[in-house]
């Protein structure tokens, strides 16, 4: 299957900084999903990115898909405490999963 | 509009019986998904199932390890003689559609086996 690479593995940041988790794909995808696993629950669809160089916001949250579509960014402005959890892109025809980045918050 | 559901939520097994893990997918969906996640671990896809027919098993132990997704009913993950190593959280996945489809997660089975 394709290789798809998430970066960094942790982020650990201040409450009040910014974080930016990246997902990298060896092939051209025709779309990617965002997902969300707070500790101990289960993954939740944020987003899903289709066209080249698409941005999409949901609040804090902005999500841009690459312009060969074949890498993709999520980044979180002003973190807090709340968005502690792992975020997995998730890509394409079989669904495969980043290994995640985990994102702890010092308040 | 109930959520996918899982269940149980825990199970103990002891070394060499059988773990039956079961998905009810969200009304409508068709499509079923199952992974395995170790602790602090990512999601690591086990097998894609449709009603009746299994799609991909390529993420699936060879030996042990089955699944079903019948015409009636939920899909069943079944792991024949489990041992220690099985132990981890199994997530059921279910989409309206397959490629590309937003998956909806159930709340996992936690499996510890003695």
């Amino acid at each position: 299957g394709q290789q798809v690479m998430q970066i960094p593995q942790y982020q650990h940041v201040q409450e009040g900084e910014d974080f930016t988790t990246y997902c990298n794909s060896s092939t051209t995808l025709s779309n990617i999903q965002w997902y969300k696993q707070r500790p101990g629950g289960h993954p939740v669809f944020l987003i899903q990115l289709v066209k080249s160089g698409e941005v999409k916001k949901q609040k804090r949250l902005t999500f841009q898909f690459g312009e060969a579509k074949k890498n993709s960014s999520l980044h979180i402005t002003a973190t807090q405490t709340t968005d502690v959890g792992t975020y997995f892109c998730a890509v394409d025809n079989d669904m495969r999963f980043g290994a995640g980045t985990r994102l702890t918050v010092k308040p | 509009n109930a959520g996918v559901m899982q269940n149980p939520r825990h199970l103990v097994r002891r070394r060499g019986q059988e773990a039956r893990l079961r998905c009810s997918p969200m009304k409508g969906h068709s499509h079923v998904y199952w992974y395995r996640q170790l602790p602090e671990e990512g999601l690591k896809f086990m097998v894609y199932l449709q009603k009746e027919n299994i799609i991909d098993e390529s993420g699936m132990p060879k030996e042990r390890f089955s699944a079903e997704f019948p015409k009636e009913g939920p899909s069943i993950l079944r792991i024949q003689q489990v041992v220690r190593g099985d132990s981890a959280a199994y997530f059921c996945a279910s989409s309206p559609k397959g490629s590309g489809g937003i998956q909806y997660f159930g709340a996992g089975t936690r499996l510890s086996v003695l």
